[in-house]
């Protein structure tokens, strides 16, 4: 079945460390998206990318850091930067265009 | 850069009752598309229906409905006979080919039995 993937569901990180949440898509669609979601709010974009090898920053991409080597894949790395990482991280993919977006199921990462 | 409003943080609605949530949004396109996309207790984002601007003609998906207004640039939702499961965080976005992506803050929409 197509679809979006990400994993894993749950994570935990300790203080300082980096961590990298994993999104893969079968849908062949060129852009993709990573959004943060705080407990009762909106979602905040984080990064997207149209292309392989391009991405560009959203409203908070300040502590994060991407990849796009493949069309399928685009993790998102939290890095140690990021002072208040715990949160709700959805993933998204859409075909080039005004198009609806397609989300995986999310991973929420807690800082212990 | 386009925005996206809803300006209602909270609705209520009793069950078998109408509801509507309101949505504005800032553009200088003319081709674009608009979406509401629910998302339930589980997290799980699910498009609940879409509109593309060119359309003059409301989008309908079964109990779903919307009102665009595209002069006013107001894209709004009607939940006809609200049912429980109906109950979730609903947002409005914004997308063209010339534009990321762009959700509202979102609407908590309560349906009480």
């Amino acid at each position: 079945d197509g679809g979006i993937t990400q994993s894993p569901k749950y994570l935990f990180r300790k203080e300082g460390q980096n961590v990298t949440l994993s999104c893969e898509q079968n849908l062949n669609h060129d852009a993709m998206y990573w959004y943060r979601q705080d407990p009762g709010q909106g979602l905040r974009l984080i990064y997207y990318s149209q292309i392989v090898n391009d991405f560009q920053k959203g409203d908070i991409a300040e502590g994060y850091s991407v990849s796009r080597e493949k069309k399928e894949s685009f993790p998102l790395t939290v890095t140690s930067a990021q002072k208040n990482p715990t949160a709700f991280y959805l993933c998204a993919s859409s075909m080039t265009g005004a198009t609806e977006a397609f989300f995986g199921q999310g991973t929420r990462l807690t800082v212990v | 850069a386009q925005t996206v409003t809803q300006s209602q943080p909270e609705m209520s609605v009793q069950e078998a009752e109408t509801v509507t949530l309101s949505c504005t949004y800032d553009t200088s396109e003319s081709d674009y598309y608009l979406f509401w996309y629910k998302q339930p207790p589980s997290r799980q984002m699910i498009l609940v229906i879409r509109q593309e601007a060119y359309k003059q003609q409301n989008a309908t998906e079964n109990r779903f409905s919307v009102n665009f207004q595209k002069a006013a640039k107001s894209f709004s939702l009607k939940i006809s006979d609200s049912q429980l499961g109906d109950a979730a965080m609903y947002f409005c976005a914004y997308h063209s080919s010339g534009s990321r992506l762009t959700f509202g803050e979102g609407t908590q929409l309560t349906v009480n039995p």
